[in-house]
């Protein structure tokens, strides 16, 4: 069952601009992860965060999470053409579960 | 070096027929998935194997079955394919079992004429 969903479906940006995309879940989680795929190629792990950490950095990357809100937000700062891409965020269908479900992806397009 | 290769990349054939997927992660890793993703980039868990057994087994047709002779290696076989198979497949690999950071290979494009 799927269990996170990205907002917006698209998002289309200058070079330079900040980029933030947002993923609601359902359930609880222990941790959350977010996912980059370029055309063609498979996903790449970003980064993940534990329910007890409210803010990640990697970068140029910054997530958050709110757990009494079911929310996280993934912001790319100063975007560049190379960031275009489809995003992910990846959590398990319910507590205790092995496995990752993923959302529908939010499709990001900087333009140069 | 490639981390998690998947063979072959493009894969076209004729409704009816069956055909293997193979994949091999090199990053000595316990945990192997396979994902379908459609036309709309939704991506959906099939199997995954902790140490060549099988842990996850989703709602797939009996059609499909992987196997995992090695913990780096897991194949998937497709039994008389249907229009509706044509996707693309995704094989990943983790540390071990565990909502762990995934590693991915780079998807076989299967179109079903």
């Amino acid at each position: 069952s799927q269990q996170g969903e990205e907002d917006p479906q698209a998002l289309s940006i200058q070079e330079g601009e900040n980029a933030t995309m947002n993923c609601s879940y359902k359930t609880s989680i222990n941790n959350l992860q977010w996912y980059r795929q370029n055309s063609g190629r498979g996903l790449v792990h970003l980064i993940l965060i534990r329910s007890n950490e409210r803010e990640k950095h990697s970068g140029r990357l910054r997530v958050t999470l709110d757990t009494s809100k079911k929310s996280s937000s993934l912001l790319i700062t100063a975007s560049r053409a190379a960031d275009t891409a489809s995003y992910f965020c990846a959590t398990p269908p319910r507590a205790g579960s092995y496995q990752l479900t993923f959302g529908k992806g939010t499709k990001l397009s900087v333009i140069p | 070096d490639t981390a998690v290769s998947q063979t072959p990349k493009y894969l076209v054939t004729q409704m009816g027929n069956d055909k293997s997927i193979k994949c091999e992660q090199n990053l000595g890793h316990d945990t192997m998935y396979w994902y379908k993703q459609d036309s709309k980039k939704f991506l959906k868990i099939m199997f995954s194997y902790n140490n060549k057994e099988l842990i996850i087994n989703e709602t797939v047709p009996n059609r499909f079955s992987p196997k995992s002779p090695d913990k780096a290696h897991l194949n998937l076989h497709i039994n008389s394919l249907e229009l509706g198979d044509s996707a693309v497949y995704f094989c990943a690999s983790s540390p071990e079992v565990g909502n762990q950071p995934q590693h991915f290979g780079d998807g076989t494009r299967l179109s079903i004429l």
